[in-house]
């Protein structure tokens, strides 16, 4: 089982819509990334918090680390917003917290 | 200020050869981590070496293995390849050790395995 879930997995918005994406983790972690994903490849580190939320541009994550659940946020979409955003904590696993587990990532598309 | 670089970007090779990948961190940045991404099974933890040492270890077999040298650079082989091994390899530097301090990803590298 996935330490990390996503939802949904797919999700199509029209342009100007509000998105949000979640994600809950059972691990117990102290901060939670957000990342996003291009076709190509290339990952882009949205945001990286550990409590309350933050906000960059049309984007605002959300985290409440007591309930192990955190949102992301976009508003007045944009086709460019497109891409898979991929949640990521890290693991507990070993004792050693460092290994990132990550979310299978919900693929965004918004249409004009 | 220079971006996370990965080299080379697209490799094919046949079942058996052995690869070895490399990543260039940002100017300053102590950590690299190494992650693999397959349709079947998303983004996956390799490891991640701080200061010329591994410090955190996914779940790979043995064949998968890095190195960091003095000045961050890091590189991972993979020997005896495998069809599965056929995947995009992404490597990321971030100033401290560990998963809370914000990554930075390089483009990655494609790897194809005949």
């Amino acid at each position: 089982k996935n330490e990390v879930e996503q939802s949904p997995q797919n999700l199509t918005a029209q342009e100007g819509e509000f998105i949000t994406i979640n994600c809950s983790y059972s691990v117990g972690i102290s901060a939670l990334h957000w990342l996003q994903q291009h076709p190509g490849g290339g990952i882009v580190s949205l945001f990286m918090l550990s409590s309350g939320k933050k906000k960059h541009g049309r984007l605002i994550a959300t985290i409440n680390i007591q309930e192990k659940h955190s949102s992301l946020h976009i508003t007045a979409s944009h086709p460019r917003d497109s891409a898979v955003y991929i949640c990521a904590g890290p693991s507990n696993y070993g004792g050693s917290q460092g290994n990132l587990i990550f979310g299978k990532g919900t693929k965004l598309s918004v249409k004009p | 200020k220079a971006g996370v670089t990965q080299t080379p970007r697209y490799l094919i090779k046949t079942r058996g050869q052995q690869v070895t990948l490399s990543c260039s961190p940002i100017s300053g940045h102590r950590s690299v981590s190494w992650y693999q991404q397959t349709p079947g099974q998303g983004l996956q933890f390799l490891f991640e070496y701080f200061s010329e040492t591994q410090r955190n270890k996914g779940n790979f077999p043995g064949r998968f293995s890095g190195r960091q040298f003095s000045n961050s650079r890091s590189e991972m082989n993979v020997s005896t390849l495998e069809l599965g091994d056929s995947a995009l390899y992404l490597c990321a530097s971030s100033v401290g050790q560990g998963a809370g301090g914000e990554l930075f990803f390089g483009e990655g590298s494609r790897l194809t395995v005949l």
